[in-house]
């Protein structure tokens, strides 16, 4: 079975500019995060899906991250315009649960985006 | 609110030598709890988790954890370590039975082994 499917695994732009990042989750996982992982410290959650409808994006920063899940399966996470601050990693994740029943995560490889 | 408190964030320790990483949350109501390990360049990994019943867990690679409701502590043990499992290790929790529950990641230990 094919795991969480990320791209690109790595980016490096310029401030200001746009980035996009790409996830395909688990088949069959209604469930899927995005995360940020800023170096040396663990998982913050930017937003939740649950199959089209994101659940939880308190914690998207709104006023230059966007995100989008058509149809239910890939999802889309976009910086416009990107700044210093946002060099870090960026992890998708899918669960065949939510949360609340106890799903696990199943995580994609990350993205790590550098700005200069 | 969840919180997770990983008490350190680097452990070195000896190839064959034991190793306890520890783990710490807060929570209001009742929890699942997690560990997963990220090598290096890559994702993370579930290495074991606890939902319920028996409060000793046994994960891959030959850890386990142990939950401990009155200590509110899930500390991540292995009685020898080999250096393949030098990695970073990241304690989680989410809340039970609720629609809005999210996983809650801590900082992360960075277990190094030394030869």
């Amino acid at each position: 079975e094919a795991g969480v499917v990320q791209s690109p695994r790595y980016k490096i732009i310029e401030k200001k500019q746009p980035v996009a990042f790409w996830c395909n989750p688990i088949s069959g996982h209604n469930t899927l995060y995005w995360y940020l992982q800023n170096l040396g410290q663990g998982p913050e959650l930017l937003i939740r899906y649950e199959n089209e409808e994101a659940v939880d994006d308190s914690q998207l920063p709104k006023d230059r991250f966007s995100a989008e899940r058509l149809k239910g399966v890939d999802s889309t996470l976009k910086i416009q315009p990107a700044e210093l601050g946002d060099s870090a990693v960026y992890l998708c994740a899918s669960s065949q649960y939510p949360a609340g029943l106890g799903g696990e995560l199943f995580f994609g490889e990350g993205s790590r985006l550098t700005v200069l | 609110a969840q919180s997770v408190t990983q008490l350190d964030s680097q452990v070195p320790v000896f190839e064959e030598a034991p190793v306890e990483l520890r783990c710490n949350y807060s929570s209001s109501v009742s929890v699942y709890l997690f560990w997963y390990v990220q090598y290096p360049n890559q994702g993370l990994q579930l290495l074991l988790k606890y939902l319920s019943g028996s409060t000793l867990v046994k994960g891959i690679n030959g850890f386990e954890a142990e939950f401990n409701k009155s200590q509110t502590s899930f500390h991540l043990r292995k009685p020898s370590v080999h250096i393949s499992d030098t990695a970073e290790y990241f304690c989680a929790v989410s809340d039970r039975g609720s629609s809005a529950s999210k996983i809650i990641f801590g900082s992360g230990t960075r277990l190094s082994i030394r030869p």
